[in-house]
């Protein structure tokens, strides 16, 4: 089975831009949350979807967001791009959205807001 | 708040040895806790869960014990090899329902031969 990808790998935006990033989950998997990991704050939790949903979300501006499609692959946007945006942003995938599954993460995008 | 913190930032240890890595976490008490490793440039990669009603786990060389008194999770890595070096996080459920996690910075594990 493929793992969780995620496209683009690297991004080189400019202030005030805009960004979109894409998840494909694990086949069959229906959750995927995702991450920002930066050197000073560590892995932080944004949001996660299932089944198309947005079920839980994390303490970030209304700039970022995300959506779920009918073939569970997820989105993330983050528009009017700031320095401090950049990151490296994970998503992760399990198969039904239970709290004590395992969680599958792709390699992540590599932000660098200029 | 919840908070979660792994005690050191950095271990050195000497292959062969058994690296213990800390976690303690305040604020809460979850159903579960999880180790994870992260190796650079690349996402982290599931180890071990322990629940609540669990004090140890084992897979393999790995050791984890979940102590709710103390909020407090030990990670040991036996005979540990130049192969583990690498970041390792713990993780605690943000909520009771899905499967949002909050991290802890993570400790660095060198292993020189």
């Amino acid at each position: 089975k493929a793992g969780v990808t995620q496209t683009p790998r690297y991004l080189i935006k400019t202030r005030g831009q805009q960004v979109t990033l894409s998840c494909s989950p694990i086949s069959g998997h229906r959750s995927v949350s995702w991450y920002q990991q930066t050197p000073g704050q560590g892995l932080q939790f944004l949001f996660e979807y299932f089944s198309e949903t947005q079920r839980n979300k994390g303490n970030f501006p209304g700039r970022f967001s995300g959506r779920q499609f009918s073939n569970s692959r997820s989105e993330m946007n983050v528009s009017t791009l700031e320095l401090g945006d950049s990151a490296l942003y994970l998503c992760a995938s399990s198969f039904a959205g239970r709290g004590q599954e395992t969680q599958y993460f792709g390699p992540g995008t590599r932000l660098l807001v200029l | 708040s919840q908070k979660i913190e792994q005690n050191s930032e950095a271990l050195n240890i000497q292959e062969g040895k058994t690296a213990t890595l800390t976690c303690n976490y305040t604020n809460y008490s979850p159903a579960y806790l999880q180790w994870y490793r992260q190796d650079p440039g690349r996402g982290p990669v599931f180890l071990l869960l322990i629940r609540e009603n669990e004090k140890e786990k084992r897979k393999e060389r790995l050791k984890v014990t979940f102590d709710t008194t103390l909020k407090q999770s030990l990670f040991h890595i036996t005979a540990s090899q130049p192969a583990d070096s690498a970041t390792y996080l713990c993780a605690l459920p943000r909520n009771q329902a899905g499967t949002a996690l909050i991290f802890g910075k993570g400790t660095t594990l060198s292993v020189s031969s």
